[in-house]
């Protein structure tokens, strides 16, 4: 059964640091997002993306976050300076159409020290 | 998107059904209701969705009352590992948008007992 893959798995860095989480969505999805969920509180939306550009931002979508799809098959979170308050898994999701059922992977757990 | 109403918790015995309950009164004409569920920290895992018409597929049920106001889940033979949070989400598209983002909620702590 297709899935969406993230890597990694875990990821630590330092505060400051810049730090790229990838996913690669289902094949024939068009549809992509991501979704954060600090330990212990609600799954958040950050941002969806389709036709190279950015559909939808959350307030917590600042200057600081930006989203790419570099090729064919990657879709890519990139934190330019992380912060403390960063620290949480982060979920790439895809779907076939905007309306269509969204498929979650597994997650990256972020922690910044 | 319309705001969703669940049970902080529930609990069913093993090989019962589950039915987990959720209210969504200010849901509009072409909003889904859709269902997942999250067990510890994995991913969110999607189960079915649905207009107005009951549904049903291998994983699970969904019925949606007539005047669309409220839902229900069920999980006709719970087992061990359908132990999750369960989040009922309305599902709308935003004023002049393209896109159909989920919005979580708190969602219901099922345990299934052995």
């Amino acid at each position: 059964e297709p899935e969406v893959t993230q890597t990694p798995s875990h990821q630590v860095t330092q505060m400051g640091q810049e730090v790229i989480l990838r996913c690669v969505p289902i094949s024939n999805h068009l549809y992509f997002y991501w979704y954060r969920q600090i330990l212990g509180q609600k799954v958040e939306f950050l941002v969806s993306f389709y036709n190279n550009e950015i559909s939808e931002k959350s307030e917590i979508f600042d200057d600081q976050f930006s989203v790419e799809r570099p090729d064919g098959s990657n879709f890519t979170l990139k934190i330019r300076s992380t912060k403390l308050e960063d620290s949480a898994m982060y979920f790439c999701a895809s779907s076939e159409g905007p309306r269509t059922e969204a498929f979650f992977g597994q997650g990256t757990r972020l922690t910044v020290v | 998107d319309a705001k969703t109403t669940q049970p902080p918790s529930m609990d069913c015995a093993e090989g019962r059904a589950a039915n987990l309950p959720c209210n969504h009164s200010t849901i509009s004409g072409n909003e889904y209701v859709y269902w997942y569920r999250q067990i510890h920290s994995q991913g969110p895992q999607y189960i079915i969705h649905g207009l107005k018409n009951n549904e049903t597929n291998e994983m699970a049920s969904l019925i949606i009352t007539e005047d669309r106001k409220s839902s229900t889940l069920i999980l006709p033979h719970a087992t061990l590992r359908d132990t999750a949070v369960y989040y009922c989400i309305v599902r709308g598209l935003r004023s002049g948008g393209s896109n159909y983002k989920l919005t979580f909620g708190k969602g219901t702590l099922l345990t299934v007992n052995p």
